[in-house]
This record gives C-alpha cells, sequence and structure tokens, in this order.
C-alpha cells in the first residue's frame, strides 16, 4: 500500500537551533515529492518540489533533499515565524493528473525566541 | 495575486441537511480539488476534476458529490450531512502539466454537524 510518514510529530527549537524533519514513503513510481507549510487557520502553502534521489532545494533556511526512501526538510537556524505544520506529498506514477497525491500527516514545528 | 477562494470560513449544519461547499480559483486552472482535513489523519482526497463537467473519485468520495459547471467553479456537496463530516475541508487547483506543477490552496471551510 502507498503510504507517506512524517517524522517527528511534533518539534520544538529553540531559535538558532537547526534540525531536520523527515519523510518517508512506499510509494510505486515516485513521480515527485512536495514540501508544503501550512500555518493555523490557513490552507498549505507550496515550498518545494523533488524528482529525483539526490536532487536538493533550497530557499531561505530551508533546504529539501531526496533519496530513494525518504525527503529531508533541514532547517537552518530557524527563527520564530519559520512555527508551522509542515506536510510532505508523494506523488503515484499513474495518470497525469495532481490527483495522485498522498500526503503524510504533517511535522508541527514551533521555534521558540 | 493568485487567489482559491472558498466561500465560507465556518459552516455549522444541521445531521440530513444538504450541504453546499463553493470554490473558486481565478488562475485559469484545469485541475481541481477537494481536499478534507482532520486531526491525526492528515489531507485525504475526496474528489477531483480535470475540467469542466469532469469529475474523478479520490481516496474518500462516500457521502460526497461534486460539480463544475464552469472552469474557475468546484462545489463538493454534501447530500446528507453527518456528524462522521464535521471536518476542515480545503479546496486546491493546479494547472495541468505532465511536469508535477504544485497545488494552490484555499484557507479552508471548517464545517460542523451537530
Amino acid at each position: 500500500e502507498d503510504q507517506v510518514t512524517q517524522s517527528p510529530e511534533a518539534l520544538r527549537l529553540q531559535e538558532g537551533e537547526s534540525s531536520s524533519l523527515n519523510c518517508s514513503y512506499t510509494v510505486s513510481g515516485l513521480r515527485g515529492l512536495f514540501w508544503y507549510r501550512q500555518d493555523p487557520g490557513k490552507g498549505p502553502e507550496f515550498l518545494f518540489t523533488l524528482y529525483s534521489a539526490g536532487e536538493e532545494k533550497e530557499k531561505e533556511r530551508l533546504k529539501a533533499t531526496l533519496t530513494k526512501k525518504e525527503s529531508f526538510l533541514h532547517i537552518t537556524a530557524p527563527k520564530p515565524e519559520d512555527s508551522a505544520t509542515y506536510l510532505c506529498a508523494a506523488q503515484r506514477n499513474y495518470g497525469g493528473s495532481q490527483g495522485n497525491l498522498i500526503f503524510g500527516k504533517g511535522t508541527k514545528l514551533s521555534v521558540k525566541p | 495575486d493568485v487567489k482559491v477562494t472558498q466561500s465560507s470560513r465556518y459552516l455549522v449544519k444541521r445531521t440530513g441537511e444538504k450541504v453546499f461547499l463553493e470554490c473558486v480559483q481565478d488562475m485559469d486552472h484545469e485541475n481541481m480539488f477537494w481536499y478534507r482535513q482532520d486531526p491525526g489523519l492528515g489531507l485525504r482526497l475526496i474528489y477531483f476534476s480535470y475540467d469542466v463537467k469532469m469529475k474523478e473519485k479520490g481516496d474518500i468520495p462516500e457521502g460526497y458529490s461534486v460539480s463544475r459547471e464552469k472552469k474557475e467553479r468546484f462545489s463538493l456537496i454534501l447530500e446528507s450531512a453527518s456528524t462522521n463530516q464535521t471536518s476542515m475541508y480545503l479546496c486546491a487547483s493546479g494547472p495541468l502539466s505532465a511536469t508535477n506543477e504544485k497545488l494552490f490552496f484555499g484557507s479552508g471551510t471548517q464545517l460542523s454537524v451537530l
């Protein structure tokens, strides 16, 4: 069964304390691995798409990496405004639509000043 | 600024009522989606649509139907609301692309069925 698992469920960091969020997936024929950020009371906001193992993408303090079994979202020197729930989603390899996304349950990140 | 607009932020309905959730996007996207989000279960796909009058079932379509009469508008219908349909409902849109384009989400509708 196709599955996306995120860990930890919740992460508390001090401002400036770097860490990583994990997304492991078992999906037949991965077409893309997506990271989204979700603030309370809002819809998810796109961060990155990774297509193949070894690929990396960066945006400000965030860096996403992909292997054949998992993806990591590295947060370097986080700030309180990075507090949010981070969602990972895997796109399955059939059809041509984005209806094949499987979302993980998310990691809730809290960064304290 | 691109936008996906959901008609209601909060909605309270009674068991057995027919409920309409409306979603409008202004990006001329072909694909539109309805998800529900529950604590501990994450985002789950209810229905999606590739084009006007086209619809496809997602992972949890039971108890729901959809309508897409115009490209920019995608409606989710609960024919007879039940308490287990209390949830956050999220609409999303995205372009028709073979290169895995990102989705744009609305702010969500928190539906309570009493």
